[in-house]
């Protein structure tokens, strides 16, 4: 079964300081992953997207890194701003040849910023 | 440059009602994605559209209906509604021959509730 497993379920952190979440899959074949921040009741954006060759990629105060080998991404968020509260969730496509496989999503870790 | 447009953003409707959700893909981006997500709840595939024809389905009920129009466009038609329909419904739209560079773009989503 395709899967999409994130951690920490929450994190709450003092604005200025960085911060790692975690993304394990088992999602197979593997086409991409992407992480998305979510604010409430809004569509996901893009932060990264990565795919099997890619190891590590930045985005700003964003870092992502992928192990195909292990199935296992983590986003860095350096510097963290008040703004940066929001659901990251993990987001990974299967390969289906010719088009575009489904997403599946990691339920997300909720970062919460404070002053 | 737009990004993936959906409208409504809200819509309020009553039991037993229809409801129709309308989602504007990127530019040249082929194929469009419908996903629910209810309150607190990982984002669910509906159906997904690549070049007017239905590519995949998900778990969408045999009431709601979806389709894409010759400008890419797509329409998700719900009848009947439900309470437990009640969900934020977005869109993604991707251009399937840059599969592993580009991808799925997230509209904001449409809030419907059940009444």
């Amino acid at each position: 079964k395709n899967q999409v497993e994130q951690s920490p379920q929450s994190l709450i952190i003092l604005e200025g300081k960085n911060c790692t979440l975690q993304c394990n899959y088992t999602v197979s074949p593997f086409s991409n992953l992407r992480w998305y921040k979510q604010d409430t009741g809004r569509g996901p954006v893009s932060l990264t997207i990565m795919t099997f060759s890619e190891n590590t990629k930045s985005n700003g105060r964003y870092t992502a890194t992928l192990d195909a080998d292990t199935k296992q991404s983590s986003l860095h968020i350096t510097a963290s701003q008040l703004s940066d509260s929001a659901s990251y969730i993990c987001v990974v496509s299967e390969d289906r040849g010719s088009t575009l496989g489904r997403l599946y999503f990691g339920r997300g870790t909720q970062l919460t910023v404070w002053p | 440059a737009a990004g993936v447009i959906q409208s409504p953003r809200h819509l309020i409707k009553e039991k037993r009602e229809t409801a129709t959700l309308k989602c504007y893909p990127i530019s040249r981006h082929d194929t469009v994605y419908w996903y629910q997500q209810g309150p607190g709840q990982d984002p669910q595939f509906l159906i997904s559209f690549y070049e007017k024809m239905q590519s995949d389905k998900g778990s969408i009920p045999d009431r709601f209906s979806a389709q894409q129009f010759s400008d890419y466009h797509s329409e998700l038609n719900m009848s009947s509604l439900e309470l437990g329909d009640s969900a934020l419904y977005f869109c993604a739209s991707s251009l399937v021959s840059r599969r592993t560079n580009y991808g799925y773009t997230f509209g904001s989503g449409t809030r419907l509730t059940v009444v």
